[in-house]
């Protein structure tokens, strides 16, 4: 059965680093997006995206964040100056079509020391 | 208000128990309705998915969405140790001005012993 899958499982990083989160959506979904979990609170919605770009984003989604779909398979997120609060589980997900169901991957665990 | 609200739990129950996990919510623009599975420091899960109000099965798993209460439900009928996990509930809007992002509520933890 296809699957999202995100790289790396486990990111350590030191404040003011960037870093690049990588997902490989499922091959015929066309809507991707990033959300996030912090310990023990909710799943947030970062970003969406259709078409090569950005349909929709959160507050939370500010200039450090960004996205991109460098080719036909990987999407990714970079957070350009990370920080403390940024430590979170960062979940890619895909759909194949718009407001539907959203097969999430098994999650990127970012810790900013 | 909170746009999902999610019975919080903790629940326990005995093994082979029919277990009922609830959420309301205030947008009447949501128009997709789905439940997750969540194991800990894991991705969500899809388990099921419904846009009508009334209920959908799968196996031991029933959806049931009521619209015009704003009140959606999954039934877990006999329940396995198996099932332990947290579960989400979650909505959608479909419309040409967004691509149709999830709204989460906060989780109800099952655990169900044997």
């Amino acid at each position: 059965e296809p699957e999202v899958t995100q790289t790396p499982s486990h990111q350590v990083t030191q404040m003011g680093q960037e870093v690049i989160l990588r997902c490989v959506p499922i091959s015929n979904h066309l809507y991707f997006y990033w959300y996030r979990q912090i310990l023990g609170q909710k799943v947030e919605f970062l970003v969406s995206f259709y078409n090569n770009e950005i349909s929709e984003k959160s507050e939370i989604f500010d200039d450090q964040f960004s996205v991109e779909r460098p080719d036909g398979s990987n999407f990714t997120l970079k957070i350009r100056s990370t920080k403390l609060e940024d430590s979170a589980m960062y979940f890619c997900a895909s759909s194949p079509r718009q407001g539907y169901e959203q097969y999430f991957g098994p999650g990127t665990r970012l810790t900013v020391t | 208000q909170k746009e999902v609200e999610q019975d919080p739990g903790p629940l326990s129950v005995p093994e082979g128990a029919i277990v009922s996990l609830n959420c309301t919510y205030s947008n009447s623009a949501f128009q997709y309705f789905m439940w997750y599975r969540q194991y800990s420091r894991k991705g969500p899960e899809l388990l099921m998915y419904t846009y009508s109000s009334g209920n959908k099965e799968d196996g031991r798993f029933t959806a049931q969405v009521d619209k015009s209460s704003k009140y959606i439900s999954l039934f877990i009928r006999d329940s396995q140790p198996s099932d332990s996990a947290t579960y989400l509930c979650a909505m959608s809007t479909r419309g040409l001005t967004n691509a149709g992002k999830s709204t989460f509520g906060d989780g109800t933890t099952l655990t169900v012993k044997p």
